[in-house]
């Protein structure tokens, strides 16, 4: 049974361009979240997604947008990229309220 | 923001000793959850504890908690320089589904 994953593992851009990352949940798993994890602080919720619609959002700009498919896979957009989006984001699924399980992260870094 | 606060931030103990992690929140919660993290990667799920649950044994780890008090605390017994890493604890809401996390506690076993 596959865990959650994550694509790429790391990523380097360019100020001012966009990224996308990937994720595909735990089997058996409908809800979908993301995470931004800065260096030396705990994870900071972006936003979750369920039945293809975004279900609650963080403190985070309209750049960050994301998408989820029938399958339950997810995408995490971000626009217009500043130096402070450097950061490991993680992707974190579950069914309903249970365990989270979280995948290895998408190492992002804006030059 | 981060609604709990990890004591203490970092803590440095001998392989054997056991290793006491308190965590607090502040709105009311449905569960709450310790992960552990290896170096900037992906959260690992430890235990959860419902919030009518006083207290939780898996394998060498115990957990506790307190909803009168807003606290938890995370207990490692008989440590091994294999549990080094960083631990978080993270509330998920009555009113949402988000997880919000600590700033963790930074565990060193020392051989």
């Amino acid at each position: 049974d596959a865990g959650v994953t994550q694509s790429p593992t790391h990523l380097i851009k360019t100020r001012g361009q966009q990224v996308t990352l990937r994720c595909s949940p735990k089997s058996g798993h409908d809800t979908v979240s993301w995470y931004q994890q800065a260096l030396g602080q705990g994870p900071q919720f972006i936003f979750q997604y369920y039945e293809e619609e975004e279900r609650q959002r963080g403190n985070f700009p309209d750049r960050f947008s994301g998408h989820q498919f029938p399958n339950y896979s997810s995408e995490l957009n971000v626009n217009a990229l500043l130096l402070g989006d450097s950061a490991l984001y993680l992707c974190a699924s579950s069914l309903n309220f249970g365990k989270a399980f979280f995948g290895q992260g998408t190492r992002l870094t804006v030059v | 923001s981060q609604q709990g606060e990890e004591d203490p931030q970092a803590l440095s103990i001998q392989e054997g000793e056991n290793a006491t992690m308190n965590c607090s929140y502040k709105t009311s919660i449905n569960n709450l959850q310790w992960y552990r993290q290896n170096s900037g990667r992906g959260l690992v799920h430890l235990i959860l504890i419902r919030s009518n649950e006083r207290e939780k044994h898996s394998g060498r780890l115990r957990v506790t908690l307190d909803t009168s008090k807003k606290s938890s605390s995370l207990l490692i017994t008989a440590s091994r320089a294999a549990d080094t890493a960083s631990y978080f604890c993270a509330t998920r809401e009555t009113s949402g589904s988000r997880l919000t996390f600590g700033e963790g506690t930074q565990l060193t076993v020392n051989p």
